[in-house]
């Protein structure tokens, strides 16, 4: 296994598109996160799934993005009508407990 | 007030001497803390968690959580170049962490 791979590492996109990034957890880890992270902060909880089911969702999570985990394998998240303050790497992680987590390379996205 | 309050630095040390990073919170609710090393266009790493108060080593590093005065460290000993990275406390007493906005360090040669 070579751990959580992300896809794509870079996005630009122009305000107002819509995009979506993925994630391919560890096979054996049935939970699944995602976080933001911004320049000179630390990752922000955005959701978790506990294999298909979506568990918690964040307040920063607004209507525009939605998440998805089909089958409890891989991950999309998708950002609709982005925004300039979209623009961060967004990390994906997976654990088999609370606290294990393996966290991906991110993808960072850029609006402009 | 930020729930989790982390030093940004930078720091920074000659190789071999002792490091210590620091983060303070206000939610007494955490149980679980951990420290993660986040190397420049990567994601975090797991270091080392521990559980309620308390010190935990692993080879150079000493994780040290102190519930009372809501303060949690990590040491470094014989710190390398190699250990050049931001370091990120986290916290948890469920399933969405809380991470302190990192340190920045740098060992020299």
């Amino acid at each position: 296994d070579t751990g959580v791979s992300q896809d794509p590492r870079h996005k630009i996109t122009k305000r107002g598109q819509n995009v979506t990034f993925r994630c391919d957890p560890i096979s054996e880890h049935n939970r699944l996160y995602w976080y933001r992270q911004t320049l000179g902060q630390g990752p922000e909880f955005l959701t978790y799934f506990q294999n298909e089911a979506q568990l918690e969702k964040s307040r920063l999570l607004s209507d525009r993005f939605s998440a998805e985990r089909p089958k409890g394998s891989f991950s999309t998240l998708e950002i609709q009508r982005t925004e300039q303050g979209d623009s961060a790497m967004y990390l994906c992680a997976s654990s088999l407990d609370r606290l294990g987590y393996t966290f991906g390379s991110g993808t960072r996205l850029t609006v402009v | 007030q930020k729930e989790v309050e982390q030093d940004p630095g930078p720091l920074s040390v000659p190789e071999g001497a002792i490091v210590s990073l620091n983060c303070t919170y206000s939610n007494s609710a955490f149980q679980y803390f951990m420290w993660y090393r986040q190397y420049s266009r990567k994601g975090p790493e797991l270091l080392m968690y521990t559980y309620s108060s308390g010190n935990k080593e692993d080879g150079r590093f000493t994780a040290q959580v102190d519930k009372s005065s809501k303060y949690i460290s990590l040491f470094i000993r014989d710190s390398q170049p190699s250990d050049s990275a931001t370091y990120l406390c986290a916290m948890t007493n469920n399933n969405d962490m809380r991470f302190g906005a990192g340190t920045r360090l740098t060992v020299k040669p």
